[in-house]
C-alpha cells in the first residue's frame, strides 16, 4: 500500500514553482514530507494530518486533501538548495509505519 | 544532525557473511525504524519496534532479524548476504507511536556493500 507519487522528476529554473502529488487508495490518517540529498539521511519537512490543513516551511508548503486521499507539496520560489529527491511518507490508523513513495527528484538550476 | 545515531557507516562484506548494524534512538524516543533503500530506489519498510516489542514488520526478509534492547538502541542483523542486499540501510526513530501525531527522524544511514 505504498503511495503513488507525482511526477517521477521535475527540472525547474531558480524562482519557478513546482507541485507534487502524492496519492493513496487506502484512507490516510497522516502524510510526512521529507526531502533526500544524494547519499544522505531524508529530512522531515512537515507533517499533515487528517483534517485538511495546510502548512508550510518557508516557501515550501504543503495541503492534504481527505477526500481523495492525496497531498500535495508546493515548491513556491524555488531556489538552488531545493534540489533533492521529496519523499511522501503515509501513514493509516494504527499501522505503526510510515510507507513511502518511490519520491521526485527535484533538480533546481541556476 | 537528527540525533539519530547508526554505525558503521559503510561496511564491505562477502556473499553469505553475518553483519549488525546498530542503531542509537534520539534521547527520549522509544520506537524505532529499520528501512533499506537500494541503490536510487525508495524506502522499504523492514521492521519497528516500541518500547523493545515488535510492533510493526514489513517485507523483511527471513535471513534478516532484528531487536530492540532495554536500553533502547536496536540492531539489525543480516545474515547470508547476497550480492542484492546492498543496500543503505536506515534507522529511524520515534517519541512514541505514529498515530499520536509524531514522526520519524531518520540516522545517516549504514552503507552496506555485498561482494
Amino acid at each position: 500500500q505504498q503511495p503513488v507519487q507525482s511526477p517521477q522528476a521535475v527540472i525547474l529554473r531558480e524562482g519557478e514553482d513546482a507541485v507534487i502529488n502524492c496519492s493513496s487508495s487506502k484512507a490516510l490518517y497522516s502524510v510526512h514530507w521529507y526531502r533526500q540529498k544524494h547519499g544522505e539521511a531524508p529530512v522531515f519537512l512537515m507533517i499533515l494530518l487528517k483534517g485538511g490543513e495546510q502548512k508550510g516551511h518557508d516557501k515550501i508548503s504543503a495541503s492534504f486533501n481527505e477526500k481523495k486521499q492525496q497531498s500535495s507539496l508546493y515548491l513556491t520560489a524555488s531556489q538552488l538548495s531545493y534540489s533533492g529527491t521529496y519523499f511522501c511518507g503515509t501513514e493509516f490508523l494504527n499501522d505503526y509505519k510510515l510507507s513511502f513513495g518511490a519520491g521526485t527528484t527535484v533538480t533546481v538550476r541556476a | 544532525d537528527s540525533g539519530v545515531t547508526q554505525t558503521p557507516k559503510h561496511l564491505i562484506t562477502a556473499t553469505g557473511q553475518r553483519v549488525t548494524l546498530r542503531c542509537s534512538p534520539r534521547s527520549g524516543d522509544l520506537s524505532v525504524y529499520w528501512y533499506q533503500q537500494s541503490l536510487d530506489q525508495g524506502l522499504q519498510f523492514l521492521i519497528q519496534y516500541y518500547n523493545g516489542e515488535e510492533r510493526a514488520k514489513g517485507n523483511i526478509l527471513e535471513r534478516f532479524s532484528a531487536q530492540q534492547f532495554p536500553d533502547l538502541h536496536s540492531e539489525l542483523n543480516l545474515s547470508s548476504l547476497e550480492l542484492g542486499d546492498s543496500a543503505l540501510y536506515f534507522c529511524a526513530s520515534s517519541p512514541g507511536q505514529l498515530s499520536s501525531g509524531n514522526t520519524i527522524y531518520f540516522g545517516e544511514g549504514s552503507w552496506l556493500t555485498v561482494v
